[in-house]
């Protein structure tokens, strides 16, 4: 079974941009979690989708937002960049969202603002 | 952001020796979950715990869920080369707290041969 797959693995944006990146889940896993990891903050919970609606949030300003597909395929969306917005992101699949199930994640995004 | 507090922060011991480490939370736990993470690389789940009291073990790895479920602990056995690099502890409420991992800030090993 392929594991959860991240695209694309490294991103270079300027101040300003937006970026889009996606994740698709291992297959069966209906929910999708997102964070971020940077050395000072270590890995911090940004939102978690299933069937499509976002059911958690974490602190992040409104520049970060996200969205699931009906294949369960998710996509997190950062606008405005900004130089503190390079990290490495992370998503997380797992089969249902109930507490109890643990999370597999991707190898990440490592995105890059200048 | 709210975090764990895991310790030590790093580890440095000889091939061979056992090596422990631990998580404590000021929050209730439903699991606990333990991860390592490579340079470069998403974090790999190691072992999970869902019920207070449970010990568990995967090869040369062994994780126990504390009875308060506020806290929980990492040994490696006979360490190998292959064991370094930055161990994760995170803790995972129930849907009605938020649902979220909370992680620890990691514990990065090395293991000289």
């Amino acid at each position: 079974k392929a594991g959860v797959t991240q695209t694309p693995r490294y991103l270079i944006k300027t101040r300003g941009q937006q970026v889009t990146l996606s994740c698709s889940p291992i297959s069966g896993h209906r929910s999708v979690s997102w964070y971020q990891q940077t050395p000072g903050q270590g890995l911090q919970f940004l939102f978690e989708y299933f069937s499509e609606t976002q059911r958690n949030k974490g602190n992040f300003p409104g520049r970060f937002s996200g969205r699931q597909f009906s294949n369960s395929r998710s996509e997190m969306n950062v606008s405005t960049l900004e130089l503190g917005d390079s990290a490495l992101y992370l998503c997380a699949s797992s089969f249902v969202w109930d507490g109890d199930n643990e999370q597999f994640f991707g190898p990440g995004t490592r995105l890059t603002v200048l | 952001g709210q975090q764990l507090n895991q310790s030590p922060q790093s580890m440095f011991i000889q091939e061979g020796e056992d090596v422990s480490m631990n998580c404590t939370s000021s929050s209730i736990f439903n699991t606990w979950l333990w991860y390592k993470q490579d340079p470069g690389e998403g974090p790999v789940l190691l072992i999970a715990l869902y019920k207070a009291g449970e010990l568990t073990s995967n090869g040369r790895l062994t994780a126990q869920f504390g009875i308060t479920r506020k806290d929980s602990f990492l040994n490696i056995s006979a360490s190998i080369p292959s064991d370094v690099g930055i161990y994760f502890c995170a803790g995972l409420g129930n849907y009605n707290q938020g649902g979220k991992l909370i992680f620890g800030q990691g514990t990065e090993l090395s293991v000289k041969p």
